[in-house]
């Protein structure tokens, strides 16, 4: 069965720190995504990447960068925590073999900053 | 660009009682569809999507949606809701590069029993 697992489903870290958010998938798909999601506002799109190495700004890339490794994990980094980054983060993963296929979510990991 | 809405953010029906909740997307040219349920401290996941072909579409847990080209409408509907279906439901349109879809707000659905 499909599975993206994010290595912890809640942190709590301190403004000014820099945090990692960690996302593996285990079934060989090409693309992968970082949503945030906050009440009212639904999903919106980090950063994507669609290859090792290669990554694109999604909609609300500002404070965040992204690394894509390997093709199986894909790295979320908030380079100096701020509060307003708290929320609940969505790594997502998809196949480019089959167009349009929809994304795999893991189960998300709640940040709070303070 | 294209966007989608929800109509409601919450919704709540009674135990047995007809389940309704709204999308539609903004596009010139019919997009690839989807419904994900959302429930506590889960991730997202897929109900039913629609790319192409018969536009009444079947998915998980007797829920179907139907694509209305002509309203730009892909709603969702289960003739009798259960107590397990309280979530958060987000409906979604892809048409662009690498996958990338656009996700609406959301509805949270209660179930009253």
């Amino acid at each position: 069965d499909v599975k993206v697992t994010q290595s912890s489903r809640y942190l709590v870290k301190r403004t000014g720190e820099k945090v990692f958010l960690e996302c593996v998938q285990d079934m060989d798909h090409e693309n992968m995504f970082w949503y945030r999601q906050d009440p009212g506002l639904g999903l919106r799109l980090i950063y994507f990447s669609y290859d090792v190495k290669m990554k694109e700004k999604g909609d609300i890339p500002e404070g965040y960068s992204v690394s894509r490794e390997k093709k199986e994990r894909f790295s979320l980094i908030l380079e100096s925590a701020s509060t307003n980054q708290t929320s609940m983060y969505l790594c997502a993963s998809s196949s480019s073999r089959v167009r349009n296929q929809p994304q795999h979510f893991g189960d998300g990991t709640r940040l709070s900053i303070l | 660009a294209q966007s989608v809405t929800q109509l409601g953010s919450h919704v709540s029906v009674s135990e047995g009682a007809l389940v309704l909740l709204r999308c539609n997307y903004s596009s010139s040219v019919p997009p690839y569809l989807f419904w994900y349920v959302q429930y506590p401290n889960q991730g997202l996941q897929l109900l039913l999507k629609y790319t192409t072909g018969a536009t009444l579409v079947k998915g998980i847990n007797g829920f179907e949606a139907e694509f209305k080209k002509s309203e730009t409408s892909f709603h969702l509907t289960k003739p009798s809701a259960h107590m397990s279906d309280a979530a958060e439901y987000f409906c979604a349109a892809g048409k662009t590069s690498y996958d990338k879809v656009i996700f609406g707000p959301g509805t949270s659905l209660s179930v009253i029993p």
